[in-house]
């Protein structure tokens, strides 16, 4: 039973490129999660989203940011014109119904912006 | 603003000594609470949860307090090993029950 899967593990853009960050829950798993982590800070919510709608995206910056979860396929977590501030860590969670218990996390992708 | 915070950014220990890792919380609505450990490279990994209507839960070598009169909560490991060296977060919900609130981290260190 494979975990939450996320890749790329790494990824490095150019400033103004963009960058997609794939995540496939877990098995059962309808309600996906993203978080970023910069260095040595706890990690920080971004997006809620079930199959195919966005539930919370309180924590996401409004511009250049966008987050997707189709009915067919992993969610992707979109982000254009990348600026060195947006080199991070970020983690996707998913779990099988809504809360926070059972919560499941991936490995991360790691961006890093040159 | 509504945050969770972690008294000591690092605790040293010796491998079998009891380990104590602290948090403090902010917010009174919170009803649900979290551990997890992250190792280098890693997602977090879920240690032990405690709902608010509760002070005391035990897991397997570890033990999670919640004190709600000081907005207080700890994570105790007994007889510590070195695979037990990670970074430990404390998390909370906020009230919507979705989004997760983490402190900013205690990174423990087990020498032999």
């Amino acid at each position: 039973n494979a975990g939450v899967m996320q890749n790329p593990r790494h990824l490095v853009r150019r400033r103004g490129q963009e960058a997609r960050l794939r995540c496939s829950p877990m098995k059962g798993h309808s309600h996906v999660y993203w978080y970023r982590q910069l260095p040595e800070e706890g990690l920080k919510f971004m997006v809620y989203l079930q199959k195919e709608n966005i539930i919370d995206e309180s924590g996401m910056p409004k511009e250049r940011f966008s987050a997707e979860f189709p009915k067919e396929g992993p969610s992707i977590l979109r982000i254009q014109q990348v600026v060195r501030g947006d080199s991070a860590a970020y983690f996707c969670a998913s779990s099988p119904r809504q809360g926070a218990s059972g919560y499941t996390f991936g490995s991360g992708t790691r961006l890093t912006v040159v | 603003g509504e945050s969770v915070g972690l008294h000591l950014p690092t605790l040293s220990v010796q491998e079998g000594d009891n380990s104590i890792i602290n948090c403090a919380y902010s917010n009174s609505a919170s009803d649900y609470f979290i551990w997890y450990k992250q190792e280098s490279g890693k997602g977090p990994q879920f240690i032990i949860d405690i709902r608010s209507n509760m002070d005391k839960r035990q897991g397997q070598r570890v033990t999670v307090l919640l004190n709600k009169t000081v907005k207080h909560l700890s994570l105790q490991i007994a007889a510590t090993q070195p695979g037990d060296s990670a970074v430990y977060f404390c998390a909370e919900t906020g009230q919507a029950g979705t989004a997760l609130i983490f402190g900013k981290g205690t990174t423990l260190s087990v020498s032999s």
